[in-house]
């Protein structure tokens, strides 16, 4: 089965750059969809398609995804961004959606 | 305005069936670019996807939990309907639908109900 795998753990200064990795092989050739989770709270999709943002969500989101490591980029972090962050594709090959362990960001 | 929202019971006993029903609203089950899926998290850990239905009634289970999993829709009152047997304590989680958008051969998640804590004790 096809595995994604995320850093448990992120810290980062307020105003600076968070990069958040997803790791999965040759993950390039599909497409990364991200999510974040504040406590409590129902995830929201925060980019797809490795790097388009739905309406709402700050410039200060952004993705890529290339060979075997998908990574969002939030840019000048606020303390509002500290929550887990998620990636997520569909394995077409065995028609599963598979999500990564999750990363939780934190402000310092 | 996109809205979905879960429900079904709080409390379950070892070995029962689970039966969750997610209401959606603002779309209809029968667009051909949307489909419903089912995804839980236990507490303090990560997101598991369940199963999925589109609008053509085409359904995907998880793997490891297909034996146990039953999807279906019906369409003319807006809502999806899981079924999950034989629970077991380590089924304690919140459980969320979501609305899948489809796009060329990819799909994601863009709306997600609210979500109901299911626990499984006797």
């Amino acid at each position: 089965s096809y595995v994604l795998t995320q850093p448990p753990s992120v810290s980062v200064a307020p105003g600076q750059t968070a990069r958040i990795t997803c790791g999965g092989n040759n993950i390039g050739s599909k497409s990364v969809h991200w999510y974040q989770q504040k406590p409590g709270q129902a995830p929201v999709l925060v980019v797809y398609d490795d790097s388009d943002r739905p309406s709402g969500i700050p410039e200060r989101f952004s993705g890529s995804n290339s060979g075997n490591t998908a990574t969002l980029t939030i840019s000048r972090v606020e303390a509002g961004d500290e929550a887990d962050y998620y990636c997520q594709v569909w394995d077409s090959s065995s028609d599963q959606v598979v999500f990564g362990g999750g990363t939780k960001l934190t402000v310092l | 305005q996109v809205t979905l929202k879960e429900s079904g019971p709080v409390l379950v006993k070892p070995t029962e069936t689970l039966t969750l029903t997610c209401t959606v609203s603002g779309f209809s089950l029968s667009n051909a670019r949307m489909g419903v899926s089912w995804i839980r998290q236990p507490p303090g850990k990560a997101l598991e996807w369940l199963a999925h239905i589109f609008s053509n009634d085409e359904k995907s289970y998880s793997t490891s939990l297909k034996s146990r999993l039953t999807i279906s829709k019906d369409t003319s009152k807006s809502q999806v309907v899981l079924t999950m047997t034989n629970m077991d304590p380590v089924d304690t989680a919140t459980y969320y639908c979501a609305r899948i958008l489809l796009y060329w051969s990819a799909f994601y998640f863009d709306y997600w109900g609210q979500g109901t804590l299911v626990t499984v004790s006797s």
